[in-house]
């Protein structure tokens, strides 16, 4: 599975926006860049995913490199519920079954 | 998406002891995922249970420690087998889901905290 780099930690202040950024300059064409967080207590739960183009729903944005060897998790506005370990992972797209392999992640610290 | 409920939520259990731990789905999935999470540690896959077949187990996991059971398209167990303290973790069912146009994504349980004493 290629691999991804991320910071171990981000601090950010509620209200503020967040960048998450995520390095996998070994991406092939066909992988998918995924994101999850695990919020404290809790299992991970789905963010956001995109092949090329960025990417936007209600909880968050994915912007994607024109190479494809990065991208970035923007939160508009962080708030303290947002404090939680990000994961960027890269699943093989197309086809089912395609194992997640997590890294360390962010942990990313919300101040009021 | 799927809805997964997982029991139990957290047991404390003696070494030398198994535990079964529990994944029911509320829909009807291929593919269901076992992961571990230790300490302060990111998630490791343990096995993959597909129904019908034997789990596959990822590398420093094996079906005597972890025994998997895949009855049904909606459930599975994971047995925790002659539990010791380095067993204590979070132990995670996982499904995958379809994303729609990009493909597949997945949903966790809750977890079950064990700790072993």
């Amino acid at each position: 599975d290629a691999k991804t780099t991320q910071p171990n930690s981000m601090e950010s202040n509620e209200e503020e926006p967040v960048h998450l950024p995520c390095n996998h300059s070994t991406i092939s064409g066909t992988d998918y860049i995924h994101w999850y967080r695990q919020l404290p207590s809790q299992g991970p739960e789905y963010v956001i995913h995109g092949l090329t183009s960025n990417v936007n729903n209600r909880m968050a944005s994915l912007a994607i490199a024109e190479d494809r060897k990065s991208s970035t998790l923007i939160l508009h506005r962080a708030t303290l519920r947002d404090a939680a370990v990000y994961y960027c992972i890269l699943r093989r797209g197309g086809t089912s079954y395609g194992k997640l392999t997590f890294g360390q992640g962010t942990i990313l610290t919300v101040h009021p | 998406s799927a809805v997964i409920s997982q029991k139990p939520s957290r047991d404390i259990c003696q070494r030398g002891t198994s535990l079964t731990i529990q994944c029911q789905v509320d829909s009807q999935v291929t593919m269901m995922f076992w992961y571990r999470q230790q300490p302060g540690q990111s998630l490791t896959l343990i096995a993959t249970a597909n129904q019908g077949s034997e789990a596959t187990y990822e590398s420093g996991f094996v079906i005597d420690k972890f025994p998997i059971s895949r009855p049904n398209l909606t459930f599975s167990t994971l047995t925790v087998s002659n539990m010791s303290p380095e067993d204590s973790s979070i132990y995670l069912c996982s499904v995958e889901v379809f994303a729609g146009p990009g493909g597949y994504g997945y949903t966790f349980g809750s977890g079950t905290r064990l700790t072993v004493v």
